[in-house]
């Protein structure tokens, strides 16, 4: 059982340049998450998803966007990189039940923009 | 403004017991919750808060004021592979996680 798969592990970009990180877990959740996580401070939400086809903004949205085409399926774009956005970024989904909505974590994508 | 405060690091020896503190002050409030965070990996769950008192997992346990807006995690019987960073988030009335900054544990011999 995989859980949360993160791709890619690493990744170094110049500023401008546009990627697409990818999330995939096989635990049936409904609800996806991506969060970036910068020295000294929590984990920020950038964007969720409550189900297959939806998607709502979080903390701090400026600069990303995604998807949720399959319900397994969860994609983070970065148009136009910039520096700010140098990050670790973290899936995460829960079944989104009431009471104890438990995250598990993807490994992370380590993201460096010059 | 929510907020949430956690020692940013803490030094115990193996073996001995530690507390780590998290107060917070957020718009609503339902459910705490503690992750562990080993170094370049990510966070898992440890526990989860969501009426006053004491919840007991092995060598974990979760303490929750609600009054007092407060928390903390004891770890027993410390052992190295303890050393990690530890999250304290709560759920606030949107059902948003709210994320202290977290709290660096690290174990000597």
């Amino acid at each position: 059982n995989a859980g949360v798969t993160q791709t890619p592990k690493f990744r170094v970009l110049k500023t401008g340049q546009s990627m697409t990180l990818l999330c995939a877990q096989d635990m049936n959740h409904e609800y996806m998450y991506w969060y970036r996580q910068d020295p000294g401070m929590g984990l920020r939400l950038i964007h969720y998803s409550v189900g297959e086809g939806t998607t709502a903004k979080g903390e701090v949205p400026d600069g990303y966007n995604v998807s949720r085409l399959k319900k397994q399926n969860f994609l983070l774009g970065l148009e136009s990189a910039a520096p700010s956005q140098t990050s670790v970024y973290f899936c995460a989904s829960s079944s989104g039940d009431s009471g104890a909505n438990v995250l598990t974590f993807g490994a992370g994508s380590r993201l460096t923009v010059l | 403004g929510q907020n949430i405060d956690q020692p940013t690091e803490m030094t115990a020896t193996e073996g001995a017991i530690v507390q780590i503190n998290c107060t917070y002050q957020t718009s609503g409030f339902n459910g705490l919750f503690w992750y562990q965070q080993h170094a370049g990996e990510a966070p898992t769950f440890l526990s989860y808060n969501v009426l006053d008192g004491l919840e007991e997992k092995g060598r974990f346990s979760s303490f929750l004021s609600r009054s007092k807006g407060y928390s903390y995690l004891l770890l027993k019987e410390l052992q190295m592979k303890d050393s990690a960073s530890y999250l304290c988030a709560v759920l606030d009335s949107n059902y948003q996680l709210i994320w202290g900054a977290g709290t660096k544990l690290i174990i000597k011999p």
